[in-house]
């Protein structure tokens, strides 16, 4: 079964750093691009970031360019997204996914709280 | 950005009776290659997002054939068709053909 699950949710404050990870089973994960997407009550499913299978190209949304880094380690299954200089919008659930912009499987999701 | 607009927000249905979701885009989603890559994710409370329908009518697999979806250019549909208690939740339409892709806002579907 494909699965993607997603660690490193925690309550940070604003101006903080904090690095989520995304490990995949049951499929050959150095074969596929991954994203993060992620979900707020009030902007709704957000596209962040994604990576090429082997890591040698990225996309940035415009709303994450210059704080958020995606990388991956195919050795250990992991997609990550490093975040830094975050902000109270930034606050959400973030999910990672397989296949942009196909964006299937899902995972369960990491809630990622800023807030002093 | 394709700005994705889906109608309506709030959907109350009677058991077995069928359901409508329209997505509307701001730019045709026909893609160079002649494909237009509009997908449906349904989310049942307290879950993650779940692909239903690819390239506005393909089913993914274990998918009831009571979904289906349709339309072309900006203007798309989700049917259910005798809508079932496990429907309950969020739709949402996306675009994959234009870069940054992006989301409806969503659609909740409750039960009557």
């Amino acid at each position: 079964e494909v699965q993607l699950l997603e660690s490193g949710g925690v309550l940070k404050q604003p101006g903080g750093s904090l690095k989520i990870s995304c490990t995949g089973s049951g499929f050959s994960f150095s074969s596929h691009a991954m994203s993060w997407v992620r979900q707020t009550p009030g902007k709704g499913l957000e596209w962040l970031s994604s990576v090429t299978d082997i890591g040698d190209d990225t996309s940035y949304a415009d709303s994450v360019k210059g704080r958020f880094t995606i990388s991956r380690d195919n050795s250990k299954n992991t997609v990550y997204l490093q975040m830094n200089s975050l902000r109270s919008e930034d606050t959400a659930v973030y999910f990672c996914t397989r296949d942009p912009p196909w964006f299937d499987p899902w995972g369960q999701g990491t809630l990622v709280t800023v807030s002093s | 950005d394709v700005v994705m607009t889906q109608s309506p927000l709030s959907l109350p249905v009677t058991l077995g009776q069928s359901a409508s979701i329209s997505c509307r885009s701001s730019q045709s989603l026909v893609s160079s290659d002649g494909i237009t890559y509009l997908h449906w994710l349904q989310q049942r409370p307290g879950h993650s997002p779940r692909r239903l329908i690819y390239k506005v009518s393909n089913r993914d697999s274990g998918v009831p054939d009571r979904f289906s979806g349709s339309g072309s250019g900006t203007d798309f549909t989700l049917k259910i068709s005798r809508v079932e208690a496990e429907d309950v939740g969020v739709y949402f339409c996306f675009q994959g053909t234009h870069w940054p892709w992006t989301f409806g806002q969503g659609t909740k579907v409750e039960i009557k």
